[in-house]
């Protein structure tokens, strides 16, 4: 199976633009969350989506948004960016039912906001 | 409460030591303990996990050992390798009735190894 796909790799952004990210989540995973890695506060959860819906939500303000399709693939959305946007946005894929608890992690973008 | 304390920050060890990760976490709900490695410009992958219902789980050279009644948890890597030079990400999280995880993991701060040969 192919494993989680994240696009684009790299983003350079200015302040106050916006910006949409595109995850894949691995054939029959029905789930998708979203992660910032950032260098001091490490790994933050953003949210997770799981059959089209939003599952749960983690401390981030409401800039940040972010669907699930129909086919699970998943999209979120920066708006008015800030500086300390600047970090690697992980998303992961897991079945999301029957016991399947396993985070696949994509390789990440990179978003720089200049 | 959702907290996961990860120590130390950064540990270097000689080829064919042991590699010692500690985590503490503050939320009894938690009941699924994964440990993640990450490579330069990739994302993590998952190691090893455990659940609260066993003290210590085995999978080649890495040991997770768990502590119920302290919260804590550790990862231990055996004959560690240069290979081994890593991020390692300790987590947790709070599954629901039926046991599945609802996706969302609390990422201890990680810990940079580095292995010499």
């Amino acid at each position: 199976k192919a494993g989680v796909t994240q696009t684009p790799r790299y983003l350079i952004k200015t302040r106050g633009q916006q910006v949409t990210l595109s995850c894949s989540p691995i054939s029959g995973h029905r789930s998708v969350s979203w992660y910032q890695q950032t260098p001091g506060q490490g790994l933050q959860f953003l949210f997770e989506y799981f059959s089209e819906t939003q599952r749960n939500k983690g401390n981030f303000p409401g800039r940040f948004s972010g669907r699930q399709f129909s086919n699970s693939r998943s999209e979120m959305n920066v708006s008015t960016l800030e500086l300390g946007d600047s970090a690697l946005y992980l998303c992961a894929s897991s079945g999301g039912q029957g016991g399947t608890d396993t985070q696949y992690f994509g390789p990440g973008t990179r978003l720089t906001v200049l | 409460q959702q907290q996961v304390k990860q120590s130390p920050q950064s540990l270097i060890v000689q080829k064919g030591g042991i590699s010692i990760i500690n985590c503490a976490y503050e939320n009894t709900a938690f009941d699924y303990f994964p440990w993640y490695q990450q490579f330069p410009g990739k994302g993590p992958a998952l190691l090893i996990a455990i659940r609260p219902d066993v003290s210590e789980k085995k999978e080649g050279r890495f040991t997770i050992s768990f502590n119920k009644s302290a919260k804590q948890f550790s990862l231990h890597i055996m004959d560690s390798q240069p290979g081994d030079s890593a991020t390692y990400f300790c987590a947790a999280s709070r599954g629901n009735a039926g046991g599945t995880s609802y996706g969302k993991l609390t990422f201890g701060q990680g810990t940079i190894l580095t292995v010499h040969p």
